[in-house]
Parts: C-alpha cells; sequence; structure tokens
C-alpha cells in the first residue's frame, strides 16, 4: 500500500484543450473524493464516489468536468475546453466507508496550468 | 452547513517562538476538526485531529491543538517554531454523520519562520 498515486503531476496546457487526470486510491478504500484548490485558498469539494457510483457533485464542478470511477478503483477527472480559471491544484483522497474525515487520506495532487 | 474560518492569512515568528495559529468552526453537529499542513507543490499532510474525547491532542512535528466549545475555537500551537515549520496550514471540518468523509477547509494561514 502506497496511499493515494495521482498522476501526472504536472499539467500545462494550452486554453481549449482537453485534460484528463488520473487518481489511484488505497486499495481497500472504496470512497474517493476530488478537491480543488486554487491560489491562495483551501481546497473545495468537487465530488465524491462510493465504489463507482457518484453519490455528490459540487455546484463547482461545471459541465465541462466529469468524473468517473468505472470499476470502483482507479477515478478519472476530465476538463473539456480548459479554461484559465481552471489552472489549479486538483486532489485527490480516500478513505474507506464510513468516518468522518479520520480517515480520508490525500494525494500529493496535479497542477494544471492554463495558458 | 459547517466551516471553518482561520484567522490571519500570514503568521511570521522567530524560530524557537511560539506559533499559534487561529481556526474557529462552525457546526449545527458536534465537529470533526482537523489541521493539514502543505509543503509547497505537495499535498496535505495531517497534523492532527479532534473526534471525541480528550480536547487536547497531539500531533506530528511537536503540534498540538485545543478543541474549546465555549470558544468554537480548535487553534493549533507549537511551543517553538522550527524553520522546517514553514508552509501552509489549514483547518478543516468534516460535515456530520452520513457526510461521507467530506472535508470543508478553512482558506489556510501561510507560516513564515524568520532566524
Amino acid at each position: 500500500d502506497t496511499g493515494v498515486s495521482q498522476d501526472p503531476r504536472h499539467k500545462i496546457t494550452k486554453r481549449g484543450q482537453n485534460v484528463t487526470f488520473r487518481c489511484d486510491p488505497i486499495s481497500e478504500h472504496n470512497r474517493l473524493y476530488w478537491y480543488r484548490q486554487t491560489l491562495g485558498q483551501g481546497p473545495e469539494f468537487l465530488t465524491y464516489f462510493q465504489n463507482e457510483a457518484q453519490l455528490e457533485k459540487s455546484r463547482l464542478l461545471s459541465d465541462r468536468f466529469s468524473a468517473e470511477r468505472p470499476k470502483g478503483s482507479f477515478s478519472t477527472l476530465e476538463i473539456q475546453r480548459t479554461e484559465q480559471g481552471d489552472s489549479a491544484m486538483y486532489l485527490c483522497a480516500s478513505s474507506p466507508e464510513g468516518g468522518r474525515g479520520e480517515k480520508l487520506f490525500f494525494g500529493s495532487g496535479t497542477q494544471l496550468s492554463v495558458l | 452547513a459547517q466551516s471553518v474560518t482561520q484567522l490571519g492569512s500570514h503568521v511570521s515568528v522567530s524560530e524557537g517562538a511560539l506559533v499559534l495559529l487561529r481556526c474557529n468552526y462552525s457546526s449545527s453537529v458536534p465537529p470533526y476538526l482537523f489541521w493539514y499542513v502543505q509543503y509547497p507543490n505537495q499535498g496535505l499532510q495531517l497534523l492532527l485531529k479532534y473526534t471525541t474525547g480528550a480536547t487536547l491532542v497531539k500531533g506530528i512535528n511537536g503540534f498540538e491543538a485545543e478543541f474549546k466549545k465555549s470558544e468554537t475555537s480548535f487553534h493549533l500551537t507549537k511551543p517553538s517554531a522550527h524553520m522546517s515549520d514553514a508552509a501552509e496550514y489549514f483547518c478543516a471540518v468534516c460535515r456530520g454523520a452520513g457526510g461521507g468523509n467530506k472535508l470543508t477547509f478553512g482558506t489556510g494561514t501561510q507560516l513564515k519562520v524568520e532566524l
């Protein structure tokens, strides 16, 4: 068990391009979360999955964003037609079912820069 | 709804001096509270957490925090700052049972440690 893994660590793209990020959770965790952190702000919740089911989506997750977790293991977050405002650190976290945050583990994040 | 407020976006201390980072929370249910540290271009590392029980909680790297219900506070302290403590610190609260481990973060406090 090597913790929550995110790929890539950094992504630079041009405005209008599509990007996809991957998150591999801790293997025995059935919950997976995506957060976004912009410069000077705390992380903000985007969405979370329990197994393959997407249980909650934040209003921050516009129509250009889509997250999947097809087999209940890894997850992908895709941003279509990127905008400069999408530049942020995208953090993934995982947890077992139950609890109130005390079993949550974060990955190192993917830093997105939209030029 | 749960929220946290971090007072002071930037705190500067001398090496060896007391570190005090302030966090006040708002919660409609007994809160679970957390402090995370983030080094540049890295993900979040859990420093400590308060769930139930003892109100003074000790974390890693010599940090501790005290849950004060009467003051709705969860301030982070360290008796003697070290240069390696320079980082950004986030206070977070978990929403109530059934919240799926979703955290709400404060806006962060950047700690600077000077010689």
